[in-house]
């Protein structure tokens, strides 16, 4: 099981604030992705990253950035938040496995921001 | 076009009976499948995965069965236990052709009633 970490875990702020979510592992994963999910919906791939240096759009248009200076680390900013931005965002990690027929995503707690 | 499909929005069992969740999938590249249980403001558990390869796996009190010629595959907890009162959402991608991105149900919310 991978250990992940997400930080905060709740966020209220004011519209028009930058704000970084932030999301570490301590499993050397190389894999790492960001979901967005609403109350009732599926969750939906934002970004991912498949090592260091190396990050690429989800399948959800999405206007915050991430970067993956790190293996362990992934964290994602929003330069300017807006009300249309409040959701869970949820972290994950993997690493594929038994030569490359098993893959299995671990998640973080998540972050649930509110932007006012 | 939704590809991952969880069309029971919910769904009640009575403790110590089976509970048995559906997905069913389009896209005929999907070769590998999750299971996971989501508690409201916590981020999903991850419970069973299936191969292509396989047609049943078992861990525990949680068997999942693929059926790739219906593009089907389903969740069985047994017994039931209140504890497992959550949201279920399968997940599936193609890993084989190195695309390691999944594409999510929009879950069942099972309740077990005690």
């Amino acid at each position: 099981e991978a250990d992940i970490y997400q930080t905060p875990r709740y966020l209220v702020i004011g519209t028009g604030k930058k704000i970084t979510l932030e999301c570490s592992q301590t499993m050397g994963h190389d894999k790492m992705y960001w979901y967005q999910q609403d109350p009732g919906m599926e969750l939906h791939l934002i970004h991912y990253s498949y090592g260091v240096n190396s990050t690429e759009k989800g399948d959800l248009s999405s206007e915050s950035t991430v970067s993956r200076i790190r293996t362990e680390h992934f964290p994602l900013t929003l330069e300017s938040a807006r009300p249309s931005h409040t959701s869970q965002y949820l972290c994950a990690s993997s690493e594929p496995g038994l030569a490359g027929l098993t893959d299995t995503q671990y998640f973080g707690p998540g972050t649930r921001l509110t932007v006012l | 076009d939704q590809q991952v499909k969880q069309n029971s929005p919910s769904l009640s069992v009575q403790e110590g009976r089976i509970s048995i969740l559906n997905c069913d999938y389009t896209n005929s590249m999907f070769d590998y499948f999750l299971w996971y249980k989501k508690y409201p403001a916590e981020g999903p558990t991850f419970l069973i995965s299936i191969s292509s390869i396989k047609d049943k796996n078992e861990d525990g009190r949680f068997t999942v069965f693929l059926n790739k010629s219906a593009k089907h595959l389903s969740l069985h907890i047994v017994p039931s236990q209140p504890g497992d009162s959550a949201v279920y959402f399968c997940a599936a991608s193609s890993i084989t052709s190195g695309t390691y991105k999944y594409i999510f149900g929009t879950g069942t919310r099972l309740k077990v009633l005690a």
